[in-house]
C-alpha cells in the first residue's frame, strides 16, 4: 500500500516561530510537492522537487523555503511563522509530472 | 479570472441520487483531466484520470471531458452516505503543473 506520512496532524504555533513540517514517502518517487490548501481557493502549490536537491517554486513561495536531502524525504519551513499562514498543508508525491498525486493526510496548522 | 472554476457547493442529495459535479476551465492547453476525492480530515485521493475528450466509466463514477467547450463532468449514479466527501477537478497542461478546482462538498443523505 502506497503511503505518504506528515509527521503531524496539528499544529499550534506563534507568530516568529521557525516551523518545519516534514514528509515521507514510500514509493520512490521522483517528485514531491507542497500544497496548502484553504477554503474557496483549492489547492495551491507552494514549491516541488523533482529531484533530491533539486527544487522549484510554485504558486505561492513567499514565507516559505523547502529541503530535500533524501529522495524520500521533503520539508517545508516556515522561516518567520504568520497568522496569515493558518492552514491545512498537504505533502504530495508523485511517479511522474503529470500522473496520479499520491497525498498525505495534511497537517492543520494554526499560527496564532 | 480562475484558470479552473468549481462551485464549491454543497451539494445535498438523497441517498441513491445521480449527482454531476462540474468545473469549467480557460486554459486549452490542458490534456489530463482528473477527479480527487476528499475525505474530511484527510488528503484527496484519486477517483478518476482521463487523457483529452470522451467518457470515462468505472463503476458508479462517469467522467466526460468536453474540450469544445472546456468543460468536465464526474457523475456518481446511485450515490451512497460514503460517497459524502469534497470533490476536486484537477487539470494538467503542456507544463508540469497541476491546477486544482477549489472542491465541491457533497453530502448524501441516508
Amino acid at each position: 500500500d502506497v503511503k505518504v506520512t506528515q509527521s503531524s496532524r496539528y499544529l499550534v504555533k506563534r507568530t516568529g516561530e521557525k516551523v518545519f513540517l516534514e514528509c515521507v514517502q514510500d514509493m520512490d518517487h521522483e517528485n514531491m510537492f507542497w500544497y496548502r490548501q484553504d477554503p474557496g481557493l483549492g489547492l495551491r502549490l507552494i514549491y516541488f522537487s523533482y529531484d533530491v536537491k533539486m527544487k522549484e517554486k510554485g504558486d505561492i513561495p513567499e514565507g516559505y523555503s523547502v529541503s530535500r536531502e533524501k529522495k524520500e524525504r521533503f520539508s517545508l519551513i516556515l522561516e518567520s511563522a504568520s497568522t496569515n499562514q493558518t492552514s491545512m498543508y498537504l505533502c504530495a508525491s508523485s511517479l511522474v509530472m503529470n500522473t496520479e498525486a499520491f497525498f498525505g493526510q495534511g497537517t492543520r496548522l494554526t499560527v496564532v | 479570472q480562475k484558470e479552473v472554476e468549481q462551485d464549491p457547493g454543497p451539494l445535498s442529495v438523497p441517498e441513491g441520487a445521480i449527482v454531476s459535479l462540474n468545473c469549467t476551465y480557460s486554459n486549452s492547453a490542458f490534456q489530463y483531466f482528473m477527479w480527487y476525492r476528499q475525505y474530511s480530515r484527510k488528503g484527496p485521493e484519486l477517483l478518476m484520470y482521463t487523457y483529452s475528450s470522451g467518457n470515462k466509466e468505472d463503476g458508479r463514477f462517469t467522467a466526460q471531458v468536453d474540450k469544445s467547450s472546456k468543460y468536465i463532468s464526474l457523475f456518481i449514479r446511485d450515490s451512497q452516505p460514503s460517497d459524502s466527501a469534497t470533490y476536486l477537478c484537477a487539470m494538467i497542461g503542456g507544463g508540469f503543473k497541476t491546477i486544482f478546482g477549489a472542491g465541491t462538498r457533497l453530502f448524501v443523505k441516508a
